[in-house]
């Protein structure tokens, strides 16, 4: 039982590339969110999918752009990274309202 | 949405016990309290969740008065590894938008 999965665990773009970022979870949770985390600070919401087939944005969604793939999956792109992205990226997924399941996170620097 | 708010940072020593308290003075009715636990280089962890009064786990427990515009997270006889970023979230009825506070950095010294 992997959890929440995020892959890759480490990335380094250069200003004006794009990427995905994957997330993928196992505990057939129906929501799924994206948060993001700059050195020594709290989490802020990017996106969240309260079930399959829905997105909305979160606190700071500028930028960004998802896509819950089915229920498993849900993924965050970069379409134009700046260095302002740099962050380090979690996953986290939930079945009963609160109780979020956070995957490792992807660490991403913009340069 | 409520908003919560936390002392940024606590120090306590091995063995006592630490009390943190989050206010959220605007939580509307059916609305939940959880607490989450998060070391340097990992994801937060779900430690514990309540609506009123007490709840108990192997790890904390949660206070709740009965007016529910705060909530005290009590970790018993702490070690050194609960050093750790403790966040108060208010689970918001009606929504999944789940916004973190600012979190409360606690060190346990030996």
């Amino acid at each position: 039982n992997a959890g929440v999965t995020q892959t890759p665990k480490f990335q380094v773009l250069k200003t004006g590339q794009s990427m995905t970022l994957q997330c993928a979870q196992d505990m057939n949770h129906n929501s799924m969110y994206w948060y993001r985390q700059d050195p020594g600070m709290g989490l802020r919401l990017i996106y969240y999918s309260a079930s399959e087939g829905t997105t909305d944005k979160g606190e700071v969604p500028n930028g960004y752009n998802v896509s819950r793939l089915n229920k498993r999956e849900f993924s965050l792109r970069l379409e134009s990274a700046a260095p302002s992205q740099t962050s380090v990226y979690f996953c986290a997924s939930s079945e009963s309202k609160g109780a979020l399941h956070f995957g490792n996170g992807t660490r991403l620097t913009v340069t | 949405l409520a908003k919560t708010t936390q002392p940024i940072s606590m120090d306590s020593y091995e063995g006592q016990e630490v009390n943190i308290t989050c206010s959220h003075n605007n939580i509307a009715t059916n609305d939940y309290i959880t607490w989450y636990q998060q070391f340097p280089s990992q994801g937060p962890r779900f430690i514990i969740q309540g609506y009123k009064t007490k709840v108990t786990n192997e790890v904390a427990s949660l206070f709740i008065p009965a007016d529910r515009k705060s909530s005290t997270l009590s970790l018993p006889r702490v070690s050194l590894s609960d050093t750790a970023v403790y966040y108060c979230l208010v689970v918001p009825s009606g929504t999944y938008k789940y916004i973190f506070g600012t979190g409360t950095r606690l060190k346990v010294l030996a």
